[in-house]
């Protein structure tokens, strides 16, 4: 069965300083997606970003990174220089290709509060 | 508007009233997944279409909930006989590609109060 953890329910930052949200997955698939959402107040998802499990290469767009290490099952997720604009609960998913559910599985989120 | 819409964006109901709630996906997407969110939660699957047809039904949790895309576009989820353990946020998102490969977009959710 698949599972994703965000063991930081909530984070509390000063604007300009670096976070970093944690994401441990589980999976027995070889095959799979990782993906992270951010859930502004407004209610709507925004996808951030897709990583498949074969391609273990940092990312980096803007203020964001992204750290992928299937040794630790880990997709953690970095804001550097936060904003309050960053506030909002972020969510770590996992899908994987082959059977059972075709759905993203979510993790709990973590909320991200990014004081002035 | 280009995103997905959902309507009612809230919706109060007693308990053991029959529910409809409808997603507008985003033109041209043939994928439409739903999404059940707890407060504190993360969206939990509930099914999937990939064009008129459940693809994925799996996440339904009993068969009080149905849901249908007769044209392979607009999607109604129908809850019947609702319980207060039914109130949530259930949000619908719609994909260019099938599968879990591809981004998907998100309206911004149908809050249900079971009272």
């Amino acid at each position: 069965a698949q599972k994703v953890t965000q063991a930081q329910t909530e984070i509390s930052v000063v604007e300009k300083e670096d976070v970093t949200l944690d994401c441990v997955y589980e999976t027995r698939d070889t095959t799979y997606y990782l993906f992270w959402y951010k859930q502004p107040p407004s209610g709507e998802l925004v996808f951030l970003i897709r990583r498949n499990s074969f391609d273990e290469q940092n990312e980096i767009s803007g203020r964001y990174s992204w750290n992928f290490q299937k040794s630790t099952s880990s997709f953690n997720f970095t804001i550097t220089a936060s904003q309050v604009v960053d506030s909002a609960v972020y969510f770590c998913a996992l899908s994987d290709s082959g059977g059972g559910a075709d759905g993203l599985t979510f993790g709990k989120g973590t909320h991200l509060i990014i004081q002035p | 508007g280009a995103g997905v819409s959902q309507t009612p964006s809230n919706k109060v109901t007693e308990k053991g009233k029959y529910v409809e709630l409808r997603c507008d996906p985003i033109s041209g997407h043939t994928a439409l997944y739903w999404y059940r969110q707890s407060l504190g939660q993360g969206p939990e699957f509930l099914i999937y279409f990939q064009g008129t047809g459940a693809a994925d039904d799996s996440g339904l949790p009993n068969d009080r909930f149905f849901a249908v895309r007769p044209e392979g576009s607009v999607s109604t989820l129908k809850i019947q006989r609702t319980e207060r353990g039914d109130s949530a946020v259930y949000l619908c998102a719609s994909s260019l590609t099938s599968g879990n490969t591809g981004e998907l977009f998100f309206g911004e959710g149908s809050r249900l109060t079971v009272l």
